[in-house]
């Protein structure tokens, strides 16, 4: 399993673009990446999942480049209700099986006014 | 409906006790996992079952038994636990399938808060 590194924490304020980097090394060719969001007390959201170049819907922006041993996740005009946690995974998107996905650290995210 | 329920919310046992924790999905999917999350730290992976059979058991302790008695609903038993077992036990399901447009995404339940005195 590919393992992932990620800033501990961050801070930014409101109406800010936000962008967490996650180093993935040793990911594997049929491996995606995935962000999740999570709030204290619930359990994670997914966010974004790609695996090359750039995706984008309509909360978030994923940015890979084309060796894909990093990630970029961007929030445009963070609110404070963006202050979460948030998590980069690096898994295979096997059809037929469930995911093996193990969580990395996490970013705390913290959005000021 | 796109919700994984979980129950009970809270829950405190003794280290003598046996209770169990309960989730249930119905998106259809056929995975479901239980994943363990200790304050300030990431959730833990403990068992992955797929179509109602366990795939993957993290090593974890026998004190833990999952159960997945249909496609809809899984079970954690918890018996003889340990106070450093106390923690937010999250359920999550995915779609599991043969289907190319599926994402693998993870649903989870908003978790069962375990307290083991």
């Amino acid at each position: 399993l590919a393992k992932t590194t990620q800033p501990i924490s961050m801070d930014s304020y409101e109406g800010q673009e936000v962008n967490i980097t996650c180093s993935h090394n040793n990911i594997a060719t049929n491996d995606y990446i995935t962000w999740y969001q999570q709030f204290p007390s619930q359990g994670p959201r997914f966010i974004i999942q790609g695996y090359k170049t750039k995706v984008t819907n309509e909360v978030a922006s994923l940015f890979i480049p084309a060796d894909r041993k990093s990630s970029t996740l961007s929030l445009p005009r963070v609110s404070l209700s963006d202050t979460a946690v948030y998590y980069c995974l690096v898994g295979r998107l096997s059809s037929g099986s469930a995911r093996q996905l193990t969580f990395g650290s996490g970013t705390q995210l913290t959005v000021l006014p | 409906d796109t919700e994984v329920t979980q129950t009970p919310k809270h829950l405190v046992m003794g280290m003598t006790n046996k209770k169990s924790l309960k989730c249930e999905q119905h998106m259809g999917h056929r995975a479901m996992y239980w994943y363990k999350q200790k304050a300030k730290k990431p959730p833990e992976l403990m068992f992955v079952y797929s179509y109602e059979k366990l795939s993957i058991n993290e090593s974890v302790p026998s004190r833990f038994s999952p159960e997945c008695p249909n496609s809809s609903l899984l079970n954690l038993h918890l018996h003889a636990l340990q106070p450093e077992d106390s923690a937010l036990y999250l359920c999550a399901s995915s779609f599991g399938g043969r289907d190319r447009t599926n994402t693998g995404e993870l649903f989870f339940g908003e978790g069962s808060r375990l307290t083991v005195l």
